[in-house]
């Protein structure tokens, strides 16, 4: 069945180190979350893409962060420079909303566990 | 701006007994709430939603959640639980002019054998 991938699924990297997480959405969602999750924050959103554009990313630290859509089937979130505070669990999500967002759920992907040490 | 609270951070019950997961919600126009489940070290799934229509949505695995307008909440229900339901429980709202979720803090419920 259709499910969200995302890899890697674990990553350690040492501080400084550019980090690259990638997703597939499901075939025919046009759009596309980032979340991140930690103990202290929770689930936080970071950006989410319509049709590979950006419509927010105002969650996202933009001096280190970047997320971008090259085409339909992927979605990447990278960190350059990784630090220590960047451990956690990032989330991809994706969807299909409808016209008179009736249709809203979310679809998510199993999670990248990053560690930077 | 909109929120979500969950005011417990873990629920314990024994199997067999009614569960409820509390959540509340704070938003300035028509809220979309929703209830997602993740067991450890997988991605969040969807339960249930509320849109519009009868406060009481029924969902995945047996869970029903009742929105109440008055209270602003949206409580997590099941008659019976069952010790494969132990796992962290969000509650999360969208308004209509938004596309992304804001989710509440994660309920864990740990139901006992």
């Amino acid at each position: 069945d259709a499910r969200v991938t995302q890899t890697p699924r674990h990553k350690v990297t040492e501080m400084g180190q550019e980090v690259t997480m990638r997703c597939q959405p499901i075939l025919g969602h046009n759009t596309v979350f980032w979340y991140r999750q930690t103990m202290m924050q929770g689930l936080e959103l970071l950006a989410y893409f319509r049709n590979r554009a950006p419509l927010d990313d105002s969650g996202m630290p933009k001096d280190r962060f970047s997320a971008e859509m090259p085409d339909a089937t992927l979605a990447t979130l990278k960190i350059q420079p990784s630090e220590p505070r960047d451990s956690a669990v990032y989330f991809c999500a994706s969807g299909v909303p409808a016209a008179d967002f009736t249709y809203n759920e979310q679809f998510f992907g199993p999670g990248t566990r990053l560690t930077v040490l | 701006a909109q929120s979500v609270a969950q005011p417990e951070d873990q629920v314990n019950v024994a199997e067999g007994n009614p569960l409820t997961v509390k959540c509340t919600y704070s938003v300035s126009g028509n809220p979309y709430l929703f209830w997602y489940v993740q067991y450890p070290n997988r991605g969040l799934q969807f339960l249930l939603k509320y849109i519009t229509g009868d406060n009481l949505v029924k969902g995945s695995y047996g869970f029903e959640a009742e929105f109440n307008k008055s209270q602003t909440s949206f409580h997590l229900k099941k008659p019976s639980a069952l010790v494969s339901d132990s796992a962290l429980y969000f509650c999360a709202v969208r308004l209509q002019s938004r596309r992304a979720l804001t989710f509440g803090s994660g309920t864990r419920l740990q139901v006992q054998p």
